[in-house]
């Protein structure tokens, strides 16, 4: 069974502050993939990111960042400098290798940035 | 990059009746699409499997009389709710796989159901 885990449910944070939204995953599979999905009020799903098992590099990609430890199972996602616009749900995801294309989503984390 | 549509992207209706909602793959063939469904403040939890030219694999929980899924093309499966109730009202977002690994699949940008 696959199992991810956000722990938390909202963070309220001021803009310019920094905000690390944090994924724990469970799979028995070795080869595996994880994803974060933003989730505007329109609703429409945006990917952020993938990340197979066996690349544990940290991503950057402009205010985003990504801490990947398969030794503790987490993929954190870190936004630097938020801003208003970065208000959202937050999907973590895993997707294990015997699954085929299922995708398990984490609990969301409602973010909202304050002006 | 792949683009999946979704239609209609809102619906309402009564009670009792059916509601086929439409996901497609614009720009590339999809052996294989999933549906999804997301209730208010809740994650998305999976439906079903859809497999071009087969059956649609559901998930446990999942009633597959009451959520007919048919992917009859390499660019469409639909899914049916029928004999709706309030409870079914929700949001229902499809996937579309290209390729194999869920690395490439793309989300449609959702249908949300009221029935009254």
């Amino acid at each position: 069974a696959q199992k991810v885990t956000q722990a938390q449910t909202e963070i309220s944070v001021v803009e310019k502050e920094d905000v690390t939204l944090d994924c724990v995953y469970e799979t028995r599979d070795t080869t595996y993939y994880l994803f974060w999905y933003k989730q505007p009020p329109s609703g429409e799903l945006v990917f952020l990111i993938r990340r197979n098992s066996f690349d544990e590099q940290n991503e950057i990609s402009g205010r985003y960042s990504w801490n990947f430890q398969k030794s503790t199972s987490s993929f954190n996602f870190t936004i630097t400098a938020s801003q208003v616009v970065d208000s959202a749900v937050y999907f973590c995801a895993l997707n294990g290798g015997t699954s085929y294309g299922k995708l398990t989503f984490g609990q969301g984390t409602i973010l909202t940035v304050h002006p | 990059g792949a683009v999946v549509s979704q239609h209609p992207s809102w619906v309402i209706c009564k009670s009792g009746t059916s509601v086929k909602i439409e996901c497609r793959s614009l720009d590339f063939q999809a052996t294989t699409m999933f549906w999804y469904r997301q209730f208010p403040k809740q994650s998305l939890m999976l439906m079903a499997t859809s497999n071009e030219g087969s059956k649609a694999t559901y998930e446990q929980g999942v009633e597959k009389d009451k959520f007919l899924i048919n992917h009859a093309s390499l660019t469409l499966s639909t899914l049916t709710v029928t004999s709706a109730h309030p409870e079914d009202s929700s949001f229902y977002i499809c996937s579309a796989l290209r390729g194999l690994g869920a690395y490439e699949q793309y989300f449609g940008p959702g249908t949300r159901l009221t029935v009254t």
